[in-house]
């Protein structure tokens, strides 16, 4: 049973260019939630996705950014016009869901992220 | 907004049990305690979470104060390896997200 996994690793971008990080979440997990930690930095929450839909997307800044969840395929989540201020990495989690009461399947298991780099 | 509070850091002896607190005075009664720790920029890593009850796994222990207002997570037996940062999260898993706050560096000395 693969775990989370996440493409690219590594990530350079130009200023201006378009980066697409794509997040695999593990089987049968149907909630994903992408995090971003700058350097020295914390985990800030982004955005929390459903199949075909954005459950919170209170952590995305207003402009550039954008995330899907498509129905077939990974969760992509799109930064256009990318500034040096993007830098960072990106982490992308699932879990099951939700079941009250005990907790059980609401653990969410992280991949190993994308560093994206703008140079 | 992170609804913990923890020490900045502390430090263990290899091989030692390393237990680290947690303060949530003002959890709710559907919102559960979860462990997570990150090594060295690595993807967060899952420990364990619980209830009211205490909880264990082959990573950890957790012990949760019969009024829920803290817990401890205990490694038993800690080794180099276990040297990260470890956070304390309380959340419902109940259509939201983990609020990560500053977590407590855990440093195992040889």
């Amino acid at each position: 049973n693969a775990g989370v996994m996440q493409n690219p690793r590594h990530l350079v971008r130009r200023r201006g260019q378009e980066a697409r990080l794509r997040c695999s979440p593990m089987k049968g997990h149907s909630h994903v939630y992408w995090y971003r930690q700058l350097p020295e930095e914390g985990l800030k929450f982004m955005v929390y996705l459903q199949k075909e839909n954005i459950i919170d997307e209170s952590g995305m800044p207003k402009e550039r950014f954008s995330a899907e969840f498509p129905k077939e395929g990974p969760s992509i989540l799109r930064i256009q016009q990318v500034v040096r201020g993007d830098s960072a990495a990106y982490f992308c989690a699932s879990s099951l869901g939700v079941h009250q009461g005990l907790g059980i399947g609401t653990e969410a298991f992280f991949g190993q992220g994308t560093r994206l780099t703008v140079v | 907004d992170a609804k913990t509070t923890q020490p900045t850091s502390m430090d263990c002896a290899e091989g030692r049990a390393a237990n680290l607190p947690c303060n949530h005075s003002t959890i709710s009664g559907n919102e559960y305690v979860y462990w997570y720790r990150q090594i060295h920029s690595q993807g967060p890593q899952y420990i364990i979470h619980g209830l009211k009850n205490n909880e264990t796994n082959e990573m950890a222990s957790l012990i949760i104060t019969e009024d829920r207002k803290s817990s401890t997570l205990i490694l038993p037996h800690a080794t180099l390896r276990d040297t990260a940062v470890y956070y304390c999260i309380v959340y419902t898993g109940a259509n939201s997200k983990l609020t990560f706050g500053k977590g407590i560096t855990l440093s195992v000395r040889p």
